[in-house]
């Protein structure tokens, strides 16, 4: 069982903002700032799109950017485009559990 | 640019071995700025982080998997292996091999396509 709830789904229009959850049932999101999150589309690998919570690897679209507030993290994606639908995953240091935990992943569809 | 790719047998028997090796160019595996690390992903499920390891042996496991898996390194081919004993059906996934900042536990930049090792008799 993940120590990362996220959403199973979200969705938005093109152009639309949307927000993906990622909560932390322990207090580990809150205690280190080392949330990253990843885009994986069908058939591909992961990409790191987010790290340490809010900073932005060089080539990723400022249209994503990630925040935190105590025990959950946040992964708002700004003016939706249609290459943006693919599953999302948070990722976060947990010293109760397993070390690196990954969130369930949510599906983001662009309607 | 780093190139990570993965490689070993697509099928392994239930209570085998599983092997696989992840080859690194456009780098070095023995650079002091980073971890290696194996992640898993069951068809249609999420990611599942397996373990890492430092070029200077250092290793950290999933300790859920810890008491079946063996990380090694090897510097003169650039490359490490991933070896997860008495497989069950429980153990086909994709897996991924990748690359850890040393700093940053959760920071994986380069990854490698993934290979699909499936459990069966």
């Amino acid at each position: 069982q993940s120590a990362l709830t996220q959403p199973a789904s979200v969705s938005g229009s093109p152009g639309q903002s949307i927000t993906i959850s990622c909560i932390a049932t322990n207090n580990d999101v809150g205690s280190y700032n080392l949330v990253s999150w990843y885009q994986q589309h069908p058939g591909k690998a992961p990409k790191l799109m987010i790290y340490e919570g809010s900073k932005r690897p060089s080539g990723v679209s400022n249209r994503f950017s990630g925040s935190k507030s105590g025990n959950t993290a946040s992964l708002t994606i700004s003016g939706l485009q249609a290459e943006d639908e693919a599953d999302y995953y948070c990722c976060s240091y947990s010293s109760s559990t397993t070390f690196v935990v990954f969130g369930g992943g949510t599906k983001l569809t662009v309607l | 640019q780093v190139q990570l790719q993965e490689s070993g047998p697509g099928l392994v028997k239930p209570s085998e071995t599983l092997s696989l090796t992840c080859s690194v160019s456009g780098g070095s595996i023995s650079s002091f700025n980073y971890y290696w690390a194996w992640i898993r992903q069951p068809p249609g499920k999420g990611l599942e982080w397996i373990g890492n390891i430092f070029y200077g042996r250092t290793t950290y496991y999933n300790p859920s998997l810890k008491s079946r898996i063996t990380i090694s390194v090897d510097t003169s081919k650039n490359h490490f292996s991933l070896r997860l004993s008495s497989v069950t059906a429980a153990d086909t996934a994709v897996y991924y091999c990748a690359r850890r900042a040393f700093g940053v536990v959760t920071l994986f930049d380069y990854w490698g396509q993934g290979t699909l090792v499936t459990v069966s008799s």
